[in-house]
Order: structure tokens, then C-alpha cells, then sequence
């Protein structure tokens, strides 16, 4: 399918255990964008990445990892959950030449207990 | 202080109203500004896209930007029930990502 997909679409996880979210896109866009997005704190940006290999952290990386091998998947994990990770994370792309339009994808539903 | 503040919300309007939606910055910077949509349970998607000051107008949508106050706002005319969502502002320099506002949720009542 073309777009940006998500997966899985719903994630219940315990505290302590290894979970990663998916990140597929199938634009070539050079940037990638992970998002948590919780009532009264908005889109706050966890990790992004320019192209493949590179990545930086944004406003809230700790408790997160990501990797960018392929221009087209962006993983994060959380590697030891704990329940203040409980969210909805959303997945980003952008061309980010001369257009900072970034597409989402349909977002994960976390549920750390 | 936040790089972008968005009046909170939230807002209830009647059907057929003007809806003004607004955001501040404190980053001389940003050169983009963005506005995206977000419905319940689904991804932000892009509404309106400005580069620099002036209005930009898509049918019942005018997004507004004065560089100088450092403010930019979204206009509905005639709303409908079906622009219920929420409504985020974003701003860019050229760096690729971007800051966004926290929301403003939006209710047009029919």
C-alpha cells in the first residue's frame, strides 16, 4: 500500500518489557519523525532522522531508541516500558526539500500496565 | 516559555460561523507555517501551508501570517459539523522538522 503505515495499530505491554513500534513509508521522503501525543501536551517529538543512518533526538528521546537502516522504516523501541510511556505515537515523513509538509501515519495506541 | 502557543480551547460554535483559530511564536526564525487537522483517533493531516507573511485562501479556509507580531491564525467561514476535529499550528525554519502548537479542539454544532 502506498502511504505510511503503523504497526501494530494497538499495543498492551507490561512494565519492564522490550516493545518497537513500526515505521513504513513508501515515498523515499528523507525524514522520518517519531511523535507521542498525550491530552494537555500536544505532538512532542520523541527521535527524527534527516536520512538513512542519521538520527537525532528531539524534546523527549529518554527510555527510547530508534534506527533508520532503510530509507523507507523507522523502528522505535521503548526497551524497558514503563507506564508513563503509555500513549498514542505517531510516525511522520517529509520530502523536507523545499516542503516541510510531514504525512502521519494512523498511530499506535500503547497501553503500558 | 514554549517556542509556540495555541489558544487552548475548546471551542463550540453553531453551524454557519466564522471560526478564528490562532497561534503565537517566540522563534524569529520559523519561516513555514503549517496548519493540520487531526480528527478523532486518526494522524494530523496538512489544511494549509504558508511560507512567510501574508494570507493564503483554499475555498472556506484563509490561514494568516504576520511575521511582524509574530502571530498566525486559520479562519473557517460557514463552518460545517464535519470541521469538528482538532486543529494544530506548526512552524519551520528550513531544518525539515517542525514545532507544533498543542491543539485547539474544535465542535461545530449542527
Amino acid at each position: 500500500d502506498a502511504g505510511i503505515t503503523q504497526s501494530p495499530r494497538y499495543k498492551i505491554t507490561e512494565t519492564g518489557r522490550q516493545v518497537t513500534l513500526m515505521c513504513h513509508q513508501t515515498w523515499s521522503h528523507s525524514y522520518m519523525f517519531w511523535y507521542r501525543q498525550d491530552l494537555g501536551h500536544g505532538l512532542r517529538l520523541i527521535y527524527y532522522s534527516a536520512a538513512a543512518d542519521i538520527t537525532d533526538k528531539g524534546e523527549v528521546p529518554d527510555g527510547y531508541v530508534v534506527s533508520r537502516s532503510k530509507t523507507e522504516n523507522f523502528p522505535l523501541t521503548l526497551e524497558s516500558a514503563t507506564r508513563s510511556q503509555t500513549s498514542v505515537y505517531f510516525c511522520a515523513s517529509s520530502p523536507g526539500v523545499r516542503s516541510n509538509e510531514q504525512f502521519f501515519g494512523p498511530g499506535t495506541r500503547l497501553t503500558v500496565l | 516559555q514554549k517556542e509556540v502557543e495555541q489558544d487552548p480551547g475548546p471551542l463550540s460554535v453553531p453551524e454557519g460561523a466564522i471560526v478564528s483559530l490562532n497561534c503565537t511564536y517566540s522563534n524569529s526564525a520559523f519561516q513555514y507555517f503549517m496548519w493540520y487537522r487531526q480528527y478523532s483517533r486518526k494522524g494530523p493531516e496538512l489544511l494549509m501551508y504558508t511560507y512567510s507573511s501574508g494570507n493564503k485562501e483554499d475555498g472556506r479556509f484563509t490561514a494568516q501570517v504576520d511575521k511582524s507580531s509574530k502571530y498566525i491564525s486559520l479562519f473557517i467561514r460557514d463552518s460545517q459539523p464535519s470541521d469538528s476535529a482538532t486543529y494544530l499550528c506548526a512552524m519551520s525554519t528550513n531544518a525539515g522538522k517542525s514545532t507544533f502548537g498543542d491543539g485547539t479542539t474544535l465542535t461545530v454544532k449542527p
